[in-house]
């Protein structure tokens, strides 16, 4: 079982839909989560850390679930400049060891 | 925040060559990474570079095949030796700054191997 799953997509919206990724992990043991963009032929960027709680960012909300073991992003009112891969990224150790998901590719249409 | 140069940008290799990357920090910062990501693939852990000693290396990967150097708090090498196409990937340098707990990336070494 890979450490870090996620649906590869694509996942195709128009603008203006709601769109939810989710991740599982399988290490029970991980305690940091984060959610990183990475745009074609770009470097990955962190989009937001994910806590406990659950955080929000403008659009952007992230939900952890440890029981289950999974991490969500929900994007609400999608814009063309969301067309991107989401990176489900999850840590151990201090974020030293950071483990990437496969990605999930979003593209928004007009 | 950091800014992070790798060079090459990209290169076309012959099999069985060497090639090194560079990777320049713009601050000093206590944890360095390397990553590869293959075509369609996400990113893979390949070691932590340590400063002044060698790099802790995760699974599957090796000092022989990726030696790596660090001799300072901004700057570190990776050498991929021996090339064979399956080694055709970007190699991307990263950083962790402590405060945030972000990782930066360089913008990667396009590498193709014939």
């Amino acid at each position: 079982r890979k450490e870090v799953e996620q649906d590869p997509g694509p996942f195709n919206v128009p603008e203006g839909a709601t769109v939810a990724f989710n991740c599982t992990y399988s290490n029970s043991a991980s305690q940091s989560f984060f959610w990183y963009r990475q745009d074609c032929r770009k470097e990955p960027k962190l989009l937001m850390s994910v806590y406990s709680s659950g955080n929000e960012d403008g659009r952007f909300t992230a939900q952890l679930n440890r029981a289950s073991q999974y991490i969500s992003l929900l994007i609400r009112d999608s814009k063309l400049s969301d067309s991107a891969t989401y990176l489900c990224v999850v840590s151990v150790y201090n974020n030293n060891d950071m483990r990437f998901g496969a990605g999930t590719r979003l593209t928004v249409k007009p | 925040s950091a800014v992070i140069s790798q060079k090459p940008s990209r290169d076309i290799c012959q099999r069985g060559t060497s090639l090194t990357i560079q990777c320049q920090v713009d601050s000093q910062v206590t944890m360095m990474f390397w990553y590869r990501q293959q075509p369609g693939q996400s990113l893979t852990l390949i070691a932590t570079a340590n400063q002044g000693s060698e790099a802790t290396y995760e699974s599957g990967f090796v000092i022989d095949k990726f030696p790596i150097s660090r001799p300072n708090l901004t700057f570190s090498t990776l050498t991929v030796s021996n090339m064979s196409p399956e080694d055709s990937s970007i190699y991307l340098c990263s950083v962790l700054t402590l405060a945030s707990g972000e990782l930066f990336f360089g913008e990667g070494s396009r590498l193709t191997v014939l």
